[in-house]
């Protein structure tokens, strides 16, 4: 079993609507949450991390992690076409610029 | 210009050969990654470098071996290439708390 799974995708929604992406991880030592969207040819580029549990609003980004069930979410709000992209998690078990255990990734489509 | 730089961007080559890639990086981060993708099982830490005396071993290190020339530069290197090394390989840094930044890879595949 993978530390950190991530249902591959892909997930297609009409623009407008909300996109939920979910990661379940194993190891009760990850602390920092990230994730990360990466579209084809490119690197990943980070959107957004939390500490522990809670939630953690960017724009129309929402990240919430509930350690208690080692269950982390990401939700998109107004979901636009430059949306479509692969989103990872990775979780670490100390700070954010260490080492990172990453998701396998779920592709999503918005379309117009 | 791109903080996280990684050529070659793609590379074609041949089972056996010896492969460098190389990462420079106008961050001034201290710490270095290299991962590979490969598709549906997200990225995996090859090699890590906290500074330029400092390498460690990741998870996939076997049949790769790593320099990092200079704060700025990390180069990953396969010795003979083997068609299971085929992938997209990704630079990444890092400093302090801060979480990782990555180049935009490059493509290569052996035949």
């Amino acid at each position: 079993q993978k530390e950190v799974e991530q249902d591959p995708g892909p997930l297609s929604v009409p623009e407008g609507a909300i996109v939920s992406l979910n990661c379940t991880y194993s190891n009760s030592a990850f602390q920092y949450f990230m994730w990360y969207r990466q579209y084809s040819r490119k690197g990943p580029e980070l959107l957004m991390y939390t500490y522990s549990s809670g939630n953690k609003e960017d724009g129309r980004f929402t990240a919430q992690v509930d350690k208690s069930s080692k269950y982390i979410s990401l939700f998109i709000r107004d979901s636009q076409p430059s949306d479509s992209a692969t989103y990872l998690c990775a979780p670490s078990k100390r700070a954010a610029g260490n080492k990172l255990t990453f998701g396998g990734g779920t592709r999503v489509l918005v379309k117009p | 210009d791109a903080d996280v730089t990684q050529t070659p961007r793609n590379r074609i080559t041949k089972t056996g050969k010896r492969i460098m890639l190389e990462c420079s990086q106008t961050k001034g981060h201290d710490r270095m990654y290299w991962y590979r993708q490969d598709p549906g099982l997200g990225l995996r830490l090859i090699y890590y470098s906290f500074d330029v005396k400092d390498i460690n071993k990741g998870e996939i290190s076997d049949g790769y071996s790593v320099s990092r020339q200079a704060q700025a530069k990390f180069s990953l290197s396969l010795e003979s290439a083997i068609p299971n090394q085929t992938a997209l390989y990704f630079c990444a840094t890092a400093t302090g708390a801060e979480p990782q930044h990555f180049g935009d890879g490059t493509r290569l595949s052996i035949l």
